[in-house]
């Protein structure tokens, strides 16, 4: 069965702090995506990668960076995070058919 | 500028009768197209695609329709549940170099009334 995990369900953090939300697939997938889904605005892209090492911007990068050293692991890194960040952030992983799989996603709240 | 576009932010529908979610496209080189759904705290499921060469796709209770002419796609479901009350979400693979991506538009709840 597919499976995409991400590290928390639920975070808080500080204005300023460095913030790491990891994502592990168990599919084998060449792609990882990071999401970010607020109300009204449905699903907006961050960063994808389609292989190890490799990485592209999507639609709203600004403010977040990412890394991916192994095939399975697509991490977020929030460098500097603000309060405008607060939002359910979404991993999803996909193979060359272009069905994405996504995890449960991580409630992140900056105070 | 939004190339997938469903333009009802919201549906209620009574169980046992027909949802029917909308979804238009402007990029005319979309040749693929998927549904997703969403509970509230859970990640998107896949729930069906369909391709261009096609002009409808069945899976159960789900079927989905292609009028490539109105670049225009709808979500079928019958009879709805009320365990079908989630967003709904149309994606196209992105027609550009990068066709990995998904361009998704904004969601429709359904609301599905016992």
């Amino acid at each position: 069965d597919v499976k995409v995990t991400q590290s928390s369900r639920y975070l808080v953090k500080r204005t300023g702090e460095k913030v790491f939300l990891e994502c592990v697939q168990d599919m084998d997938h060449e792609n990882m995506f990071w999401y970010r889904q607020d109300p009204g605005l449905g699903l907006r892209l961050i960063y994808f990668s389609y292989d190890v090492k490799m990485k592209e911007k999507g639609d709203i990068p600004e403010g977040y960076s990412v890394s991916r050293e192994k095939k399975e692991r697509f991490s977020l890194i929030l460098e500097s995070a603000s309060t405008n960040q607060t939002s359910m952030y979404l991993c999803a992983s996909s193979s060359a058919d272009n069905i994405q799989y996504f995890g449960a996603g991580t409630r992140l709240s900056v105070l | 500028d939004q190339q997938v576009k469903q333009n009802s932010p919201s549906l209620s529908v009574q169980e046992g009768r027909i949802s029917i979610l909308n979804c238009d496209y402007t990029n005319s080189m979309f040749d693929y197209f998927l549904w997703y759904k969403k509970y509230p705290a859970e990640g998107p499921t896949f729930l069906i695609s369909i391709s261009s060469i096609k002009d409808k796709n069945e899976d159960g209770r789900f079927t989905v329709f292609l009028n490539k002419s109105a670049k225009h796609l709808s979500l079928h479901i019958v009879p709805s549940q009320p365990g079908d009350s989630a967003v709904y979400f149309c994606a196209a693979p992105n027609s550009g170099g990068s066709n990995y991506k998904l361009t998704f538009g904004k969601g429709t709840l359904l609301t599905v009334n016992p």
